[in-house]
């Protein structure tokens, strides 16, 4: 069980640039999120997906779009990079139904845009 | 609008005392508060949680004390060791809903 796993670990882009992260979970969990991390910011949702083909905005959604083609695949697309983006992205999941819902994260991919 | 409010923003502590952490909220729609354990280049991960219907949550060396009147609740680390210096985070998640709102980091050094 690897749990949620992020492509890649770590990214320089330049602005303007573009390119894809990948989140994958093999828990079969229905709901998968992607949150962004600053410093003394903590951590806020971008977007999320409640089921396969279903996307939704987060609270900072602005410059990032998603995609849920596959149940166990999130993918996180940032088409035109700007430095603002510089931040590490964390990729979760959980199921939609439970007592609990608790959301298992992956590792982390640090992005920096020069 | 940080939704929910966390100091302090770091803390040291000896080893073998109590570590506090605080959390603050206004949204009374939120029924479930987790802490979340962030170790330098890892993901959070679920450390305890509590519901609003009970004032104090024990997993362990680690506590939550919940005021629901005073909306804030706390997590008591005793006997904090070396091992639990990490970043912590507090969230709130409100009835019937996924999305987790997330306090703005607490970074925990213990000094052996």
């Amino acid at each position: 069980n690897a749990g949620v796993t992020q492509t890649p670990k770590f990214r320089v882009l330049k602005t303007g640039q573009s390119m894809t992260l990948l989140c994958a979970q093999d828990m079969n969990h229905e709901y998968m999120y992607w949150y962004r991390q600053d410093p003394g910011m903590g951590l806020r949702l971008i977007h999320y997906s409640v089921g396969e083909g279903t996307t939704a905005k987060g609270e900072v959604p602005d410059g990032y779009n998603v995609s849920r083609l596959k149940k166990q695949n999130f993918l996180l697309g940032l088409e035109s990079a700007a430095p603002s983006q510089t931040s590490v992205y964390f990729c979760a999941s959980s199921y939609l139904q439970g007592s609990l819902r608790e959301q298992y994260f992956g590792p982390g991919t640090r992005l920096t845009v020069t | 609008q940080q939704q929910v409010k966390q100091s302090p923003q770091s803390l040291i502590v000896q080893k073998g005392g109590i570590s506090i952490i605080n959390c603050a909220y206004e949204n009374t729609a939120f029924d479930y508060f987790p802490w979340y354990q962030q170790f330098p280049g890892k993901g959070p991960a679920l450390l305890i949680a509590i519901r609003p219907d009970v004032s104090e949550k024990k997993e362990g060396r680690f506590t939550i004390s919940f005021n629901k009147s005073a909306k804030q609740f706390s997590l008591h680390i005793m006997d904090s060791q070396p091992g639990d210096s990490a970043t912590y985070f507090c969230a709130a998640r409100k009835s019937g809903a996924n999305n987790l709102f997330f306090g703005t980091g607490t970074r925990l050094t213990v000094i052996p």
